[in-house]
C-alpha cells in the first residue's frame, strides 16, 4: 500500500541535543511538507519541498533544518536552537504544489518531548 | 494575510442528530477549502474540498460542506452523526493568488458524538 511513513513514533530529546525525524513516502508525490502541531493550535508548517533538492521554509522555520536528496525522503532535523520543541510532528505529501488545490496525505505523526 | 478560523473548541452532539462543525476564512480572491479529520495519534485524513463549481461539497463518511463566499464560511455538516465520528476536525485554506500556495489549517473543534 502507498503511503508515508514517519519514524520514530516517540522520541525523547535531553535538551541540548539535536534530533532527526524520518519522512518516507512512495507515493510518487513531488512536494513534502512538514508541519508542527500544538494542543489548541492547529497545524503550522515548517518546511517544504516542491522537488528534489530544493526547499522552502514555512511559518516557524527558527530552530529546525531539512533536506530533500531524494524524491521518497524528506527528514526533518529539530536542533537545540529550537526553544519549545515538545510537539507533534507530521509529515505530508502531495502530488505536487497544484496552485494549493492539492490534498494532502499525511504520516501517522512523530511525538518529541524535551526532558 | 490568509486566515481561517473555527470558533468552537468543541461541539457535542447525540448519535443520529445533525451535526455542523463551523468555519470561516479570510484570503484574497478566491480560496481553495479543505476538510480534515483526525483520530487520536493518528494523521489528518482528507474529508472533502470546494475548488470551483457546486457551491455544496459531498464527501468521505456522509459529510458534506457548503461554500458561502457572501458569508465567507465553509461549514462542515453531517444529517445524522455516529459514534464514530468522533474526531478533531481542521478546516484549512489556500489561496491561488498566494505564489507560496501554502495551506493554512485552524486550530480544530473536536467533536464529541454521545450513545
Amino acid at each position: 500500500d502507498g503511503g508515508i511513513t514517519q519514524s520514530p513514533k516517540y522520541l525523547f530529546r535531553k535538551e541540548g541535543q539535536n534530533v532527526t525525524l524520518s519522512c518516507e513516502q512512495n507515493l510518487n508525490h513531488d512536494a513534502m511538507y512538514w508541519y508542527r502541531q500544538d494542543p489548541g493550535q492547529g497545524l503550522r508548517l515548517i518546511y517544504y519541498s516542491q522537488i528534489v533538492n530544493d526547499f522552502q521554509k514555512g511559518d516557524i522555520a527558527e530552530g529546525y533544518s531539512v533536506s530533500r536528496e531524494k524524491k521518497e525522503s524528506f527528514p526533518l532535523t529539530v536542533t537545540s536552537a529550537q526553544k519549545n520543541p515538545t510537539a507533534f510532528y507530521l509529515c505530508a505529501s502531495s502530488i505536487d504544489l497544484g496552485a494549493g488545490a492539492n490534498v494532502l496525505t499525511f504520516g501517522a505523526g512523530s511525538r518529541l518531548t524535551v526532558l | 494575510a490568509q486566515s481561517v478560523a473555527q470558533p468552537e473548541d468543541q461541539v457535542n452532539v447525540a448519535e443520529g442528530n445533525p451535526l455542523t462543525v463551523k468555519c470561516t476564512y479570510s484570503v484574497s480572491g478566491n480560496p481553495y477549502l479543505f476538510w480534515y479529520v483526525q483520530y487520536p495519534n493518528r494523521g489528518l485524513q482528507f474529508l472533502l474540498k470546494y475548488i470551483t463549481g457546486d457551491n455544496l461539497v459531498k464527501g468521505s463518511y456522509g459529510f458534506e460542506a457548503e461554500f458561502n463566499k457572501s458569508q465567507t464560511s465553509f461549514h462542515l455538516k453531517k444529517p445524522s452523526a455516529l459514534v464514530s465520528d468522533s474526531a478533531l476536525y481542521f478546516c484549512a485554506v489556500s489561496a491561488p493568488m498566494d505564489s507560496s500556495y501554502k495551506l493554512i489549517f485552524g486550530s480544530g473543534t473536536r467533536l464529541l458524538v454521545r450513545p
